[in-house]
């Protein structure tokens, strides 16, 4: 149980174009995801907290117009890059929380890896 | 704000031995979690075990067991019995209960020697 999917795994776009990462609770709701960046070596820092079906809640120093995240339905989060630059590549994994757990676990994805020419 | 600091970027284990990671936190509130993740070559982020913050007993998963010293706000995690499987970045994340996101820690990541 607790399985939590991302696509694409890899993703490379040239400069300026968008790109969308699915993130998804196969087996299990979630009404709140997470998305995250790691560099390389790195620990994992927090963009924003996706609430399904209000607006997401945008860490300090994170544009929200450059990374637009939509939580549409209880399985599914998607963040989506937008005018993609170099500076945006990195490794970006998404985690859910099971709704119906108290436990406050959350359960990460195998991240998607993006690299912008 | 809580923090979590883990004070060892590397350690390293011969295999079968018992490897202690260390990490400690800083938060004002009283109802938390605790927890370890690993983070293999594959990048997966997996757990490891979890801590209720208002639990005094501390939590055992198989090879894995934390010693939890609330007092001291220390969170360590024990390995035991060491496997080349085990080989990974661990992180370790402090969570306010209601409050959802996680503050992870810097890392420390494990070799195994066969």
């Amino acid at each position: 149980g607790a399985v939590v999917s991302q696509h694409p795994s890899r993703v490379i776009c040239k400069s300026g174009t968008s790109v969308k990462i699915e993130c998804r609770s196969l087996d299990f709701q979630a009404t709140t995801m997470f998305w995250y960046r790691q560099f390389p070596k790195q620990s994992l820092m927090l963009m924003a907290t996706s609430n399904e079906g209000s607006k997401a809640t945008y860490e300090q120093g994170v544009e929200k117009d450059k990374f637009l995240i939509n939580h549409a339905s209880l399985t599914l989060s998607t963040l989506t890059v937008t005018s993609a630059h170099p500076e945006d590549s990195s490794f970006y994994i998404c985690s859910a929380r099971d709704a119906r757990s108290e436990q406050e676990t959350q359960y990460f994805g195998p991240g998607t890896r993006l690299l912008v020419l | 704000a809580q923090t979590v600091t883990q004070s060892q970027p590397e350690m390293s284990v011969q295999e079968a031995e018992t490897v202690t990671l260390s990490c400690t936190y800083d938060t004002s509130e009283s109802d938390y979690y605790l927890f370890w993740y690993k983070q293999p070559p594959s990048r997966q982020m997996i757990l490891v075990i979890r801590q209720e913050a208002y639990k005094q007993q501390n939590a055992t998963e198989n090879r894995f067991s934390v010693n939890f010293q609330k007092a001291a706000k220390s969170f360590s995690l024990k390995i035991s019995d060491s496997q080349l499987g085990d080989a990974a970045m661990y992180f370790c994340a402090c969570g306010r209960i209601g409050a959802q996101k996680l503050v992870f820690g810097q890392g420390t990541r494990l070799t195994i020697n066969p």
